[in-house]
């Protein structure tokens, strides 16, 4: 498999669930990051990981808690989640070289999200 | 307050001919510059990046010019195809900060045969 994937694709929960997305990428890089797409709305940056610590997280609520174990794996832990978080959960990742910014991030399939 | 902007919502073009899609942005720092597509139930795919030091970059059908001074840049697809049917996002960053990119709210376009 290459490039950047994520699972599930699709999933449907209930606000007292706990559930988890996963994205996993086969590029070498060593940044992975979390972003929210909501309908009408910019991708929002939620995460970003640079060697596996965290380096940003913008004000994300704590029902949203990202766990990267190593280079090629992020986790998205999703508990108690509102309606409003119906969105799709997009999963990227870029290589943080030298002088850093200027890095192509490629993106997963993302997860689409509906919280019932 | 939007950083980036991409005024139009959607665009439609003849199959053939050019495609020009537009972005703003506002923040005098951003130094690179980025075009994604976005077909559904996909993540953004990569398309073409500028840096600041640049006008233009041109990748096959795909040029990208950059106007600092008007803090404005475009994207030109041509000859445009129906395959380019999809929705487009623009992003940007600053050096210094972190990896962070800003994105538009996309254009969708569609090419028609």
């Amino acid at each position: 498999e290459t490039g950047v994937t994520q699972t599930p694709r699709h999933l449907v929960m209930g606000m007292t669930n706990k559930k988890s997305l996963k994205c996993e990428q086969h590029l070498g890089h060593n940044a992975m990051y979390w972003y929210k797409q909501s309908a009408k709305k910019p991708l929002e940056l939620m995460f970003v990981y640079s060697l596996e610590e965290r380096v940003e997280n913008n004000s994300v609520p704590s029902r949203f808690s990202p766990e990267c174990p190593n280079s090629s794996h992020l986790f998205l832990h999703l508990h108690t989640l509102q309606p409003e978080d119906s969105a799709l959960y997009l999963c990227a990742s870029s290589q943080d070289g030298v002088g850093g910014h200027q890095e192509t991030q490629y993106f997963g399939p993302g997860t689409r999200l509906l919280v019932l | 307050d939007q950083q980036v902007k991409q005024n139009s919502p959607s665009l439609s073009v003849q199959e053939g001919r050019i495609s020009i899609l537009n972005c703003d942005y506002t923040n005098s720092m951003f130094d690179y510059f980025l075009w994604y597509k976005k077909y559904p139930a996909e993540g953004p795919t990569f398309l073409i990046s500028i840096s600041s030091i640049k006008d233009k970059n041109e990748d096959g059908r795909f040029t990208v010019f950059l106007n600092k001074s008007a803090k404005h840049l475009s994207l030109h697809i041509v000859p445009s195809q129906p395959g380019d049917s999809a929705v487009y996002f623009c992003a940007a960053s600053a050096q210094g900060g972190s990896e962070k990119l800003v994105f538009g709210k996309g254009t969708k376009l569609t090419v028609n045969p």
